[in-house]
């Protein structure tokens, strides 16, 4: 079945390092991926997007990454900083489900240690 | 530029007792509208999306109904509540023209006693 999933449900970096934030999807007719930002409270923040005929994008020290070929999406942070601090959902929209319906992954939840 | 309002902020509420969440959204037209629901310290699960005025779409079978009674006006509702309805509530809205990205409003802690 389909599905969006985390390989690591926790990360923990030292502020100023790089963090690697990791997640798979099962459905190959997905075209288009999106990373949220979720602090404490609040609802989630959109990060950055990236759509299947791409496999890199950048943003303001945010980039991610798409492999198709494994169906991987990665989500890298530049010199981390304790904002950075929050959960991290990927996320996807399957085209064939008519483009109403994101499936969002369980999340991970990054720490940032200073 | 564009807003979105949801209140309350927070909400503790007896079983069996009705439920309103409103929300609404500024600075664009026909907007796709959503409420998501959250448990603590897990994913999104989509419970209704609507694409204009009085569409509802119902992603899982609930306790719950949605309305949109204007453009930009979304309520989330509940007659009786169950204990199982607390959660997190988040509104969303997303462009009509292909835009999918999601704009997320604070979101309602809700606890059912």
């Amino acid at each position: 079945g389909e599905s969006v999933g985390l390989h690591l449900p926790t990360l923990s970096v030292q502020e100023g390092d790089n963090s690697i934030i990791n997640c798979a999807y099962s459905n190959s007719a997905s075209d288009y991926f999106i990373w949220y930002k979720q602090e404490s409270g609040k609802g989630p923040q959109f990060i950055i997007d990236i759509r299947s005929n791409m496999d890199k994008r950048q943003g303001q020290r945010v980039t991610v990454l798409l492999n198709k070929t494994v169906k991987h999406l990665s989500l890298q942070i530049a010199a981390t900083q304790p904002g950075d601090s929050a959960v991290y959902f990927c996320a996807e929209r399957p085209a064939w489900r008519g483009g109403f319906k994101t499936i969002f992954g369980a999340g991970t939840r990054l720490f940032v240690k200073a | 530029s564009q807003t979105i309002h949801q209140w309350p902020a927070t909400l503790v509420q007896p079983v069996g007792s009705p439920l309103s969440l409103e929300c609404t959204v500024e600075g664009t037209s026909n907007p796709n509208l959503y409420w998501y629901r959250q448990a603590a310290g897990r994913g999104l699960q989509l419970l209704f999306y609507s694409v204009g005025i009085g569409q509802i779409s119902s992603e899982v079978p609930q306790n719950l109904s949605a309305s949109r009674p204007q453009d930009r006006q979304f309520i989330l509702s509940s007659k009786k509540l169950l204990l199982s309805d607390s959660g997190f509530y988040l509104c969303a809205w997303s462009t009509s023209g292909g835009d999918e990205k999601l704009f997320f409003g604070s979101g309602t802690q809700l606890s059912v006693l």
